[in-house]
């Protein structure tokens, strides 16, 4: 079965630091990753995808994300964070069985952004 | 606006009553999918339809539950006898038809805030 963990719960930078947020998944093949984002009262927006091209995955908004099979992380970073950032991330894989591609969602980071 | 529409987008009822939401997908996408999220948590897979075929269920899926597609297109779901655990975002997301059906995103729509008190 496929999951994700985010290893964070809550995240808080300052405005221009770097952000990290951590995730972790277990699959019984090779997945497919991804990164969304929510902001409050707004729908779950795609910040980036790993499609098993390229490891290293750039995104919206200036976010991107690394696939490390030997450590199975996805980690989302950006170098400097801005106060539009904060909001909620959630780490996903694709549950590929049968005719179904569900999305396994994690639990969310929170990330908030210090001026 | 041509991405996902959800109608209504706040819902309070009474337990007991029976609610309905609606989920207008992108048009030409072919996969929809129905999801819950409850506070502090990442949404739940609830269902999936191809087309006007319902593929898969969750067991979160009670039999209070039901939903629909009937012409492909939009998709209903129908909660019988709400009760309080009931309250939630439900969330509705549509995805084309792709052969690398793992690689394909999800575009969610704003979600239903259903309030049962």
């Amino acid at each position: 079965a496929q999951s994700v963990t985010q290893l964070d719960s809550h995240v808080s930078v300052s405005e221009g630091t770097p952000v990290l947020l951590r995730c972790n998944y277990s699959s019984s093949y090779s997945p497919s990753l991804f990164w969304y984002v929510q902001h409050p009262n707004k729908g779950l927006q795609l910040l980036l995808k790993y499609t098993s091209a390229a490891t290293l995955v750039k995104g919206i908004n200036g976010f991107e994300a690394e696939f490390k099979k030997s450590e199975t992380s996805f980690h989302l970073t950006k170098p400097s964070a801005h106060m539009s950032d904060a909001a909620e991330y959630f780490c996903v894989v694709s549950a590929y069985g049968g005719a179904t591609n569900k999305l396994i969602f994690g639990t969310g980071t929170l990330l908030a952004v210090q001026p | 606006d041509t991405g996902v529409s959800q109608d209504p987008r706040h819902k309070i009822t009474k337990r007991g009553q029976n609610v309905t939401f609606r989920c207008d997908p992108i048009s030409e996408h072919n996969r929809l999918y129905w999801y819950r999220q409850t506070l502090g948590q990442g949404p739940e897979f609830l269902t999936y339809f191809q087309n006007e075929a319902q593929l898969e269920k969750s067991r979160l899926l009670s039999d209070r539950f039901s939903a629909e597609r009937p012409k492909g297109s939009f998709s209903t779901l129908e909660i019988q006898r709400t009760e309080q655990g009931d309250s939630a975002m439900y969330l509705c997301a549509s995805s084309p038809s792709s052969d690398r059906a793992l690689n394909t995103e999800a575009f969610f729509g704003q979600g239903t805030r259903l309030t049962v008190v």
